[in-house]
C-alpha cells in the first residue's frame, strides 16, 4: 500500500479556500486516491475519491496531476464548522473489502 | 447520521469485567469493520468481515474477540483489557462489491476507558 505525506496542520479563516496537498510516490495502476474527514469524537466522514485530473462534488473538489504522484484537496469558503481532521489515503481495490490505512492527517483550523 | 451505529457511545470497565460493543449497519453491506484510535494516533484497523467470515486480524490481542452474526451486525468482546486498550472504537461498513471503488461507512464510535 503506498504511504501518503501531509502536513500536520493548517490555519485558516472563513471564507477563504483551502488547499491540503498529499504525496503518494509510490501509488500503483490500481489505486484511488480517497479523503476523509474527522471532527472529534467521531468517525471518518468520506469526502471525496479520485483517479486522475479532476473531480468536483457539493463538499470539495480533488485535483490529480498526471503522474498521480500527488493529490490536492480544495475546500472552496470554509466555514468554522470545517475545523476538522483531513486524511489523505490510497486504495487498492479489487477485492470483497478494502483495506484503509490512516496517517495522521492534515489538523485544519478554521478561525473567525 | 451514516447509517451506522454503536452502542455504547461510552463505556467505562475494570481490568476485569467482560463488555461487548455493538455495531448495526443499515446499509445493506455486506463487510464491517473494527477500528481502533487512540489519542493522538492513527486509526488503526482491527478486524474485517465480508459475508459474515473474518478475512482479516491485524496481530490484535486475543482480549478482543470480534463477532459477526450476520451481515448487519458486528460486535467485539473485551474480557480482561489493560488501561493501555482505552481508545475510541470505531465500526465501519462497505458494501463489499468486489473491484469496484467501495466507500467505508463510519459510526460515531464508543469510547472505551479501562480504568
Amino acid at each position: 500500500l503506498a504511504k501518503t505525506t501531509q502536513p500536520i496542520s493548517m490555519d485558516s479563516y472563513e471564507g477563504q479556500e483551502v488547499n491540503i496537498t498529499c504525496s503518494h510516490n509510490n501509488i500503483a495502476t490500481n489505486d484511488y486516491i480517497t479523503w476523509y474527514q474527522q471532527f472529534p469524537s467521531q468517525g471518518p466522514r468520506f469526502i471525496i475519491q479520485g483517479y486522475k485530473t479532476k473531480v468536483t462534488n457539493e463538499v470539495a473538489s480533488l485535483f490529480i496531476p498526471a503522474d498521480r504522484k500527488s493529490s490536492t484537496l480544495s475546500l472552496p469558503r470554509v466555514s468554522l464548522s470545517d475545523t476538522a481532521v483531513y486524511y489523505c489515503l490510497v486504495v487498492s481495490y479489487g477485492g470483497a473489502t478494502n483495506k484503509l490505512i490512516f496517517g495522521t492527517g492534515t489538523l485544519l483550523a478554521v478561525q473567525p | 447520521e451514516t447509517g451506522v451505529t454503536q452502542t455504547p457511545r461510552h463505556l467505562v470497565m475494570g481490568m476485569t469485567n467482560k463488555k461487548s460493543l455493538k455495531c448495526e449497519q443499515h446499509l445493506g453491506h455486506n463487510a464491517m469493520y473494527w477500528y481502533k484510535q487512540s489519542a493522538k494516533k492513527p486509526l488503526e484497523l482491527m478486524f474485517v468481515y465480508s459475508l459474515e467470515e473474518r478475512v482479516e486480524n491485524n496481530s490484535v490481542p486475543s482480549r478482543f474477540s470480534p463477532e459477526c452474526p450476520n451481515s448487519s451486525h458486528l460486535f467485539l468482546h473485551l474480557h480482561t483489557l489493560q488501561p493501555e486498550d482505552s481508545a475510541l472504537y470505531l465500526c465501519a461498513s462497505s458494501s463489499g462489491t468486489s473491484g469496484l471503488a467501495d466507500t467505508q461507512y463510519f459510526g460515531p464510535g464508543t469510547r472505551l476507558t479501562v480504568l
